[in-house]
């Protein structure tokens, strides 16, 4: 399996400002995703971390919001952009190895709280 | 309607009893997941389902591809079983080259010593 680590683990922040998650895998990936699950739902995809190219955004989610970073197989970052209480979330990294066709692993989350 | 449905939403029970979540959905799938998610927020991969049935110590989860319904059973269960359990469902056809997972609401289980 992946072990998926996250930075950080938990972080409050004020409105208006910006806050970069860093998702770190011990192992070659194929596919890096981050996730967002608001307080009592369940989890909502936010985009496809592609590595060496511009992420793949789901509907209602927008890179000058979520500017996405992958620079290699096993690293990826999530940025939240210009917070507002509304962004108070769980933020979730996951991914996929190739070695395991079709099962995702997921970090341990990254809890946002904005003021 | 939600295309992933789970029941119960909460379920209470105590030390050493069968404990059984539901998850239907009304797509077409490749594949089936069962996830554990504890209060920190940590998400534990449990189950990849296709067919049939997996067993892993306590842990059973079935599925029935026909009825678009999979279940998960704890045998034995106990408090450190006390998580909030998630279905997610894989869209398309097996070996097809999608990956998006669709997301149950989850069932909130608290196992009473």
């Amino acid at each position: 399996s992946a072990v998926i680590s996250q930075k950080p683990s938990r972080d409050i922040c004020q409105r208006g400002t910006s806050l970069t998650i860093q998702c770190q895998v011990d192992s070659q990936v194929t596919m890096m995703f981050w996730y967002r699950q608001q307080p009592g739902q369940s989890l909502t995809l936010i985009a496809t971390a592609n590595q060496g190219s511009e992420a793949t955004y789901e509907s209602g989610f927008v890179i000058d919001k979520f500017p996405i970073s992958r620079p290699n197989l096993t690293f990826s970052t999530l940025t939240v952009s210009n917070m507002s209480p509304e962004d108070s979330s769980i933020y979730l990294c996951s991914a996929e190895a190739g070695f395991s066709y079709n099962e995702q692993f997921f970090g341990p989350g990254t809890r946002l709280t904005v003021l | 309607k939600n295309e992933v449905e789970q029941s119960p939403q909460n379920l209470t029970a105590q030390e050493g009893e069968f404990i059984t979540i539901n998850c239907s959905y009304s797509v077409g799938i490749s594949a089936l997941h069962w996830l554990q998610q504890h209060p920190g927020g940590g998400i534990v991969s449990l189950f990849m389902l296709s067919s049939g049935k997996k067993k892993h110590g306590r842990l059973i989860a079935t599925i029935n591809i026909q009825e678009k319904h999979s279940s998960l059973h704890i045998t034995a269960s106990h408090p450190r079983d006390s998580a909030v359990y998630i279905c997610a469902v894989r869209l398309g056809v097996y070996g097809g080259a999608t990956n998006k997972l669709i997301f149950g609401t989850g069932t909130l289980l608290a196992v009473q010593p």
